[in-house]
């Protein structure tokens, strides 16, 4: 069974500073992940996906996520928060049936 | 475009009301899911299609009733709901129904049963 762990249900960061949101996924086969954004009152918006091609995958809005296998990691960082940041955010993992499996995800707060 | 469009935004039923819910999505994709999602949760998948035939269903009951008319559009068939169904109601597509593929999500129907 394939499954994702989002640890931290909420993360605070100040404007400008490094966004670091974990992601740690279990997989009995190589996993195709992603990571999601919900906006208040929104559906969700793909912000990037790892499909082996390369660890280090750049996504929408400056973030980036590495796929680290030996710490079956997919973290999502972004260099420098913007208040248009604070959102909920979603990594995902797609099964065989192509079920995407979400954990519970990560609140992010930007402060001024 | 990566846009998948549903209808109507907001909802509000009776728990003896009819209703539908509509996504449309016109990329071509050939697998079509609904989704529920409840107030700081993720999203629990409830139906698949794939090539406009039910793949999955995620024992969801059977006041829920999806169907998917053509490869654009998937209904969502609502009859004798519950307040405890009340949430918000994603509907996505994708290329195909396989792990590699990016599921496009639609901006979602809010639903409140009373």
């Amino acid at each position: 069974a394939q499954s994702v762990t989002q640890l931290g249900s909420h993360v605070s960061v100040s404007e400008g500073a490094l966004v670091l949101l974990r992601c740690n996924y279990s997989s009995s086969v190589p996993p195709y992940l992603f990571w999601y954004v919900q906006y208040p009152n929104q559906g969700l918006q793909l912000l990037l996906k790892y499909t082996s091609a390369a660890t280090l995958v750049k996504g929408i809005n400056g973030f980036e996520a590495e796929f680290k296998k030996s710490e079956t990691s997919f973290h999502l960082t972004k260099p420098s928060a913007h208040m248009s940041d604070a959102a909920e955010y979603f990594c995902a993992v797609n099964n065989q049936g192509g079920k995407l499996i979400f954990g519970q995800g990560t609140e992010l707060s930007v402060k001024p | 475009d990566t846009e998948v469009t549903q209808t109507p935004k907001h909802l509000v039923m009776g728990m003896t009301n009819k209703k539908s819910l509509k996504c449309e999505q016109h990329m071509g994709h050939r697998a079509m899911y609904w989704y529920k999602q409840k107030a700081k949760k993720p999203p629990e998948l409830m139906f698949v299609y794939s090539y406009e035939k039910l793949s999955i269903n995620e024992s969801v009951p059977s006041r829920f009733s999806p169907e998917c008319p053509n490869s654009s559009l998937l209904n969502l068939h609502l009859h004798a709901l519950q307040p405890e169904d009340s949430a918000l109601y994603l509907c996505a597509s994708s290329r195909q129904r396989s792990r590699q593929e990016t599921q496009y999500f639609g901006p979602g129907t809010r639903l409140l049963v009373l």
